[in-house]
């Protein structure tokens, strides 16, 4: 069975520092790769997927992501963060086809002014 | 788009009686269903994937006869909590997919008494 893991559980950042969450999964077929955020207090919400082609993808609010196949990696980045950035931070993984999804164990980011 | 909704967002039941909670996809049509619980500080458990229409597939370790799901149409899926007891108070989430990507509701909080 495929895992998915997020290595950075806590990670505390200054406003306009620079942001990468690590994801790591297991599974050597064809993945499609997500990265989701969840507010205080609110649901979850889909920031960024990949399933082809360009291994950069950007996602909203000047997230993106790198896909690196070799590393079995999709870590998520942002130049410089704010406030409002404070969440907690979900990769998700689907392999093998369909659309069910194996979660990483969240990424809690504080960003402190 | 890609609006998912969840009622009751938050419900107080007395151990013993069942809880219905209601998940629908405000406007896309949902392949799929999936129904989650999230334990405080922790990522998300899969418990079911539902397909319209036919009987729901249950995480191993979920009780299929204690979460009865039930998947009326493309756009509502119902998990009913059977004679609920403490353990069972958590916040249960659902998301619904189209073909490729899970779009979450905002959870709902049982208390069991």
């Amino acid at each position: 069975a495929q895992s998915v893991s997020q290595h950075n559980h806590h990670v505390i950042l200054s406003e306009a520092a620079s942001l990468e969450l690590g994801c790591n999964y297991s599974y050597g077929g064809t993945v499609n790769l997500f990265w989701y955020v969840q507010y205080p207090g609110q649901h979850l919400q889909l920031l960024l997927k990949y399933f082809s082609g360009d291994p950069l993808v950007k996602g909203i609010k000047g997230f993106e992501a790198e896909f690196i196949k070799s590393k079995f990696s999709f870590n998520l980045r942002k130049p410089s963060v704010q406030w409002s950035d404070t969440a907690e931070y979900f990769c998700a993984v689907n392999a093998g086809g369909g659309n069910k999804l194996t979660f990483g164990t969240g990424t809690q980011l504080k960003v402190e002014l | 788009g890609a609006v998912v909704s969840q009622h009751p967002s938050w419900v107080i039941c007395k151990s013993g009686t069942s809880v219905k909670i209601e998940c629908r996809s405000l406007d896309f049509q949902a392949t799929t269903m999936f129904w989650y619980r999230q334990f405080p500080k922790q990522s998300l458990m899969l418990m079911a994937t539902s397909n319209e229409g036919s009987k729901a597939t249950y995480e191993q370790g979920v009780e299929k006869d204690k979460f009865l799901i039930n998947h009326a149409s493309l756009t509502l899926s119902t998990l009913t909590v059977t004679s609920a007891h403490p353990e069972d108070s958590s916040f249960y989430i659902c998301s619904a997919a189209d073909r490729e990507t899970q779009y979450f509701g905002p959870g709902t909080r049982l208390l069991v008494l």
